[in-house]
Protein backbone atom coordinates (compact mmCIF):
# COMPACT_ATOMS: atom_id res chain seq x y z
CA UNK A 1 0.00 0.00 0.00
CA UNK A 2 1.20 3.42 -0.22
CA UNK A 3 1.86 5.65 2.44
CA UNK A 4 3.36 9.42 2.89
CA UNK A 5 5.08 10.76 5.39
CA UNK A 6 6.19 14.42 6.27
CA UNK A 7 8.41 16.01 8.53
CA UNK A 8 9.03 17.82 10.58
CA UNK A 9 5.47 17.80 12.28
CA UNK A 10 5.78 20.98 13.96
CA UNK A 11 8.88 23.82 14.17
CA UNK A 12 9.12 27.39 15.10
CA UNK A 13 11.35 29.58 13.37
CA UNK A 14 12.34 33.03 13.35
CA UNK A 15 11.40 35.92 10.84
CA UNK A 16 14.86 35.57 8.24
CA UNK A 17 15.95 32.02 9.15
CA UNK A 18 15.70 29.24 6.43
CA UNK A 19 13.47 26.60 5.48
CA UNK A 20 13.32 22.64 5.18
CA UNK A 21 9.87 20.70 4.77
CA UNK A 22 10.25 17.14 3.65
CA UNK A 23 8.13 14.85 2.08
CA UNK A 24 8.43 11.31 0.85
CA UNK A 25 6.05 8.78 -0.83
CA UNK A 26 6.17 5.38 -0.21
CA UNK A 27 4.70 2.33 -2.77
CA UNK A 28 4.51 3.75 -5.85
CA UNK A 29 6.16 5.21 -9.11
CA UNK A 30 6.14 8.75 -10.52
CA UNK A 31 3.59 9.90 -8.56
CA UNK A 32 2.70 13.55 -9.11
CA UNK A 33 3.36 15.62 -5.88
CA UNK A 34 2.23 18.59 -4.35
CA UNK A 35 2.96 21.21 -1.56
CA UNK A 36 -0.22 23.28 0.02
CA UNK A 37 -0.77 25.47 2.37
CA UNK A 38 -3.93 25.58 4.53
CA UNK A 39 -4.43 29.15 6.52
CA UNK A 40 -7.25 29.71 8.58
CA UNK A 41 -10.05 31.41 6.54
CA UNK A 42 -8.38 30.69 3.41
CA UNK A 43 -8.76 27.42 2.18
CA UNK A 44 -6.08 24.93 0.78
CA UNK A 45 -3.83 26.70 -1.80
CA UNK A 46 -1.58 24.72 -3.89
CA UNK A 47 2.09 25.74 -3.64
CA UNK A 48 4.08 23.80 -5.92
CA UNK A 49 3.14 20.61 -7.93
CA UNK A 50 5.49 18.02 -9.54
CA UNK A 51 5.00 15.57 -12.35
CA UNK A 52 8.68 14.23 -12.25
CA UNK A 53 12.10 14.37 -11.16
CA UNK A 54 13.27 18.08 -11.60
CA UNK A 55 9.98 19.06 -12.73
CA UNK A 56 8.64 21.71 -10.51
CA UNK A 57 5.92 24.04 -10.97
CA UNK A 58 4.82 26.98 -9.23
CA UNK A 59 0.86 28.29 -8.71
CA UNK A 60 1.45 31.46 -6.23
CA UNK A 61 5.25 33.08 -6.32
CA UNK A 62 6.47 33.71 -2.88
CA UNK A 63 9.25 33.54 -1.05
CA UNK A 64 9.29 29.65 -1.09
CA UNK A 65 11.05 26.75 -3.22
CA UNK A 66 10.44 23.46 -4.21
CA UNK A 67 12.33 20.47 -5.50
CA UNK A 68 12.25 17.10 -6.29
CA UNK A 69 15.30 14.94 -6.31
CA UNK A 70 14.10 11.62 -6.48
CA UNK A 71 10.98 10.62 -8.21
CA UNK A 72 9.77 10.00 -4.80
CA UNK A 73 11.05 12.66 -2.23
CA UNK A 74 9.67 16.56 -2.33
CA UNK A 75 11.10 19.45 -0.49
CA UNK A 76 9.88 22.95 0.39
CA UNK A 77 12.21 25.20 1.13
CA UNK A 78 13.04 29.16 1.99
CA UNK A 79 16.15 31.05 2.26
CA UNK A 80 14.42 33.47 4.59
CA UNK A 81 10.94 32.84 6.38
CA UNK A 82 8.82 35.58 6.33
CA UNK A 83 6.32 35.94 9.22
CA UNK A 84 3.02 35.41 6.67
CA UNK A 85 4.64 32.26 6.33
CA UNK A 86 3.30 30.83 8.93
CA UNK A 87 0.44 28.02 8.52
CA UNK A 88 -0.21 24.02 7.83
CA UNK A 89 1.84 22.66 5.33
CA UNK A 90 0.54 19.62 3.20
CA UNK A 91 2.26 17.44 1.20
CA UNK A 92 0.37 15.87 -1.43
CA UNK A 93 0.53 13.19 -4.71
CA UNK A 94 -1.79 11.12 -6.68
CA UNK A 95 -1.56 9.02 -9.54
CA UNK A 96 -1.20 10.03 -12.96
CA UNK A 97 -2.14 13.11 -14.74
CA UNK A 98 -5.44 13.11 -15.16
CA UNK A 99 -7.56 16.00 -13.50
CA UNK A 100 -9.47 15.18 -10.84
CA UNK A 101 -7.46 12.21 -9.54
CA UNK A 102 -7.75 11.43 -5.89
CA UNK A 103 -4.98 13.79 -3.26
CA UNK A 104 -3.57 12.08 -0.82
CA UNK A 105 -2.46 14.07 1.71
CA UNK A 106 0.17 13.50 4.01
CA UNK A 107 -0.21 14.57 8.04
CA UNK A 108 1.05 17.80 7.65
CA UNK A 109 3.36 20.64 9.15
CA UNK A 110 2.72 22.99 11.72
CA UNK A 111 5.18 26.18 10.81
CA UNK A 112 4.95 29.23 13.29
CA UNK A 113 7.28 32.39 12.01
CA UNK A 114 7.90 34.56 14.98
CA UNK B 1 -11.89 31.60 -12.05
CA UNK B 2 -13.73 29.19 -10.16
CA UNK B 3 -15.20 29.55 -7.11
CA UNK B 4 -16.68 27.02 -4.54
CA UNK B 5 -18.40 28.33 -1.30
CA UNK B 6 -19.00 26.46 1.45
CA UNK B 7 -21.88 27.05 4.18
CA UNK B 8 -22.21 27.25 6.97
CA UNK B 9 -18.31 28.10 7.74
CA UNK B 10 -19.08 26.46 11.79
CA UNK B 11 -21.36 24.54 13.06
CA UNK B 12 -22.25 23.20 16.45
CA UNK B 13 -25.13 20.87 17.49
CA UNK B 14 -25.45 17.91 19.82
CA UNK B 15 -24.99 14.12 19.05
CA UNK B 16 -28.08 12.46 17.78
CA UNK B 17 -29.15 15.95 15.47
CA UNK B 18 -29.30 15.58 11.78
CA UNK B 19 -26.97 18.55 10.06
CA UNK B 20 -26.41 19.12 6.19
CA UNK B 21 -23.27 21.24 4.85
CA UNK B 22 -23.84 22.59 1.02
CA UNK B 23 -20.69 23.67 -1.50
CA UNK B 24 -22.45 26.08 -3.98
CA UNK B 25 -20.53 27.58 -7.61
CA UNK B 26 -21.61 29.54 -10.37
CA UNK B 27 -19.27 27.10 -12.46
CA UNK B 28 -20.09 23.93 -13.69
CA UNK B 29 -17.62 21.07 -12.91
CA UNK B 30 -17.08 17.39 -14.20
CA UNK B 31 -17.52 16.00 -10.29
CA UNK B 32 -16.71 16.75 -7.10
CA UNK B 33 -15.00 15.57 -4.33
CA UNK B 34 -15.45 15.76 -0.71
CA UNK B 35 -12.58 15.78 1.79
CA UNK B 36 -12.75 15.41 6.09
CA UNK B 37 -9.48 17.13 7.89
CA UNK B 38 -9.44 15.71 11.83
CA UNK B 39 -7.25 18.77 13.51
CA UNK B 40 -3.46 18.58 12.72
CA UNK B 41 -3.87 15.56 10.01
CA UNK B 42 -4.09 16.08 6.30
CA UNK B 43 -7.75 16.06 4.11
CA UNK B 44 -8.90 12.75 3.42
CA UNK B 45 -11.27 11.53 0.69
CA UNK B 46 -14.92 10.63 1.71
CA UNK B 47 -16.50 10.62 -1.95
CA UNK B 48 -16.30 11.52 -5.08
CA UNK B 49 -19.07 11.99 -7.13
CA UNK B 50 -19.71 12.33 -11.08
CA UNK B 51 -23.41 12.28 -12.91
CA UNK B 52 -25.45 15.48 -12.37
CA UNK B 53 -27.96 14.33 -9.79
CA UNK B 54 -25.90 11.67 -8.18
CA UNK B 55 -26.55 10.46 -4.54
CA UNK B 56 -24.19 8.28 -3.10
CA UNK B 57 -24.08 6.86 0.77
CA UNK B 58 -21.44 6.62 2.95
CA UNK B 59 -23.37 4.92 6.25
CA UNK B 60 -24.88 7.78 7.94
CA UNK B 61 -23.59 10.34 5.21
CA UNK B 62 -25.13 11.29 2.28
CA UNK B 63 -23.90 13.29 -0.57
CA UNK B 64 -25.76 14.57 -3.45
CA UNK B 65 -24.84 15.99 -6.50
CA UNK B 66 -26.34 19.14 -8.00
CA UNK B 67 -28.71 18.05 -11.68
CA UNK B 68 -26.48 20.84 -12.93
CA UNK B 69 -23.18 19.94 -11.13
CA UNK B 70 -22.40 23.50 -10.04
CA UNK B 71 -23.34 22.33 -6.29
CA UNK B 72 -23.43 19.31 -4.17
CA UNK B 73 -24.49 18.62 0.01
CA UNK B 74 -23.61 16.01 2.32
CA UNK B 75 -26.15 15.10 5.03
CA UNK B 76 -25.04 13.78 8.30
CA UNK B 77 -27.79 11.55 9.92
CA UNK B 78 -27.61 10.98 13.98
CA UNK B 79 -24.37 12.91 14.03
CA UNK B 80 -21.92 11.83 16.54
CA UNK B 81 -18.73 13.25 17.91
CA UNK B 82 -16.33 11.26 15.69
CA UNK B 83 -18.12 13.51 13.16
CA UNK B 84 -16.39 16.68 14.14
CA UNK B 85 -13.61 17.61 11.67
CA UNK B 86 -13.25 19.98 8.92
CA UNK B 87 -15.60 19.21 5.77
CA UNK B 88 -13.70 20.46 2.22
CA UNK B 89 -15.58 19.71 -0.90
CA UNK B 90 -13.25 20.23 -3.91
CA UNK B 91 -14.62 20.71 -7.35
CA UNK B 92 -12.67 19.01 -10.65
CA UNK B 93 -12.95 21.74 -13.65
CA UNK B 94 -11.12 23.80 -16.13
CA UNK B 95 -10.40 26.39 -13.79
CA UNK B 96 -8.96 23.78 -11.35
CA UNK B 97 -4.74 23.93 -10.70
CA UNK B 98 -2.50 21.82 -11.80
CA UNK B 99 -3.93 19.31 -9.25
CA UNK B 100 -7.11 19.73 -11.05
CA UNK B 101 -9.22 20.51 -7.97
CA UNK B 102 -10.50 23.94 -6.54
CA UNK B 103 -11.29 23.55 -2.63
CA UNK B 104 -13.42 25.45 -0.78
CA UNK B 105 -12.65 26.45 2.18
CA UNK B 106 -14.48 24.19 4.49
CA UNK B 107 -17.14 23.64 7.37
CA UNK B 108 -15.87 23.50 10.84
CA UNK B 109 -18.15 20.61 12.38
CA UNK B 110 -18.29 20.18 16.27
CA UNK B 111 -20.50 17.41 17.10
CA UNK B 112 -21.05 17.60 20.99
CA UNK B 113 -21.60 14.85 23.33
Amino acid sequence: SQTIHQWPATLVQPVGSPLSLECTVEGTSNPNLYWYRQAAGRGLQLLFYSVGIGQISSEVPQNLSASRPQDRQFILSSKKLLLSDSGFYLCAWSIGRRSGNTIYFGEGSWLTVV
Amino acid sequence: TQLLEQSPQFLSIQEGENLTVYCNSSSVFSSLQWYRQEPGEGPVLLVTVVTGGEVKKLKRLTFQFGDARKDSSLHITAAQPGDTGLYLCAGVGSGGGADGLTFGKGTHLIIQP
